[in-house]
This record gives C-alpha cells, structure tokens and sequence, in this order.
C-alpha cells in the first residue's frame, strides 16, 4: 500500500507558486514524509523530506498538518523543467523501501 | 558527483537471451536497490543490497537475478524473460544512515 493519496494531474502556470497536496491520513508517528518527482525519461529525483516540522530548501518547501495527516509541497517559481510527475511518500526514517504510490502529474504552462 | 550511472541505456532482446544491466556509482554507497517501472506506473523495488549483500528481495521471479559484485556495481542477470518483462529499470543507491536515494536514468528494456 501506498498510502498516500494525491490527485492525478496538476497545471500550473509558469513563475507561479506550484501547490502539491498529499493525503496520508494513516501516517505512523515514526513516519516521514518524502517527496520525489521524475521528469520524463529520467530517474526519480529526491526533492525534500520533513516528520512533523515545516521544511525549505533549495528546491521547495514541505509543509505538514498540525495533525500531519497531510501535506503540501511548494515549487515557489515554477518553470517549464518543473514539469514532472511528483510523488509523495510515506516511511519510516532510513527504511530501505520506498513506496511509490501513483503520484501528481504537474504541467507547467507558458 | 552524486551520479548513478546505468548502461545499457537501452535492450532488446529475445526469450531466450541472456543479458546483464549495469548500475555504478562511485559516491561510496554501501545500500543499491534495483526498481521496475512500467510505463505510465510508479517505480516498484525488486531488490536492495546492504554492504554487498541482499536483503531485500520483493519475490522477484528467479529469471531476474542480481550481483553485487563491489560496493561500487550493481548489476542485474537477465534470462529467459516474457514481454510483459519489458519497462525502464531503475537503479538506486544510499549513503547508510542517510536519507536521499540518488536515482541512475534507467534502462529501457524491450523482451522481444
């Protein structure tokens, strides 16, 4: 199981904030919240990780529910390479499997 | 560098072909991890290694059949596949005691 919920597809328009939502509404106190995106033809690219705190670095910002049943990741300027599919995932800190669920597809229009 | 390096980057092959993937990198990871993905689904582990040796195998049918033959190569023995074998495999590896898996760009593998 996944268990995280995300929605299919995605548009946003080009120098805007990109606003990803993830349900994980069965998360563990031990578990973490990742996110990694693969661009077409490419391997999955880790973007950011956080348990209960909001977090930012280069890439994007996390930010997680009071009750960390959910999430939303933030692109702040999205442009055209950010199109891609983003996958949001549950697990345990430093646990070998990472479960992709079916993940967002975000389009970046011009 | 925090590449992970895969070749071929692309396999055809018959049903009664043997064929090798290779996976490097040369970040000082001790964890590897072989992943499949079928197009348009998300990438699903097959099997991770931990300083060399298996310890996850996600009941992987017996025709796929990893190595790791040093800390720095992975690779993954192909024999007698199906076409619905045919997908991108993905590999990954870990610093132990780190979070982030550095993903290769894959190898699109046709069974034929």
């Amino acid at each position: 199981d996944a268990k995280t919920t995300q929605p299919p597809s995605m548009d946003c328009a080009e120098g805007r904030a990109a606003n990803l939502p993830c349900n994980h509404s069965t998360i563990s106190g031990n578990e973490y919240v990742y996110w990694y995106r693969q661009i077409h033809s490419q391997g999955p690219q880790y973007i950011i990780h956080g348990l209960k705190n909001n977090e930012t670095n280069e890439m994007a910002s996390l930010i997680i529910t009071e009750d960390r049943k959910s999430s939303t990741l933030i692109l702040p300027h999205a442009t055209l390479r950010d199109t891609a599919v983003y996958y949001c995932i549950v697990r345990r800190n430093r646990d070998d499997k990472i479960i992709f669920g079916k993940g967002t597809r975000l389009h970046i229009l011009p | 560098d925090t590449e992970v390096t895969q070749t071929p980057k692309h396999l055809v092959m018959g049903m009664t072909n043997k064929k090798s993937l290779k996976c490097e990198q040369h970040m000082g990871h001790r964890a590897m991890y072989w992943y499949k993905q079928k197009a348009k689904k998300p990438p699903e582990l097959m099997f991770v290694y931990s300083y060399e040796k298996l310890s996850i195998n996600e009941s992987v049918p017996s025709r796929f059949s990893p190595e790791c033959p040093n800390s720095s190569l992975l690779n993954l023995h192909l024999h007698a596949l199906q076409p619905e074998d045919s997908a991108l495999y993905l590999c990954a590896s870990r610093e132990i005691g780190q979070e982030t898996q550095y993903f290769g760009p894959g190898t699109r593998l046709l069974v034929l």
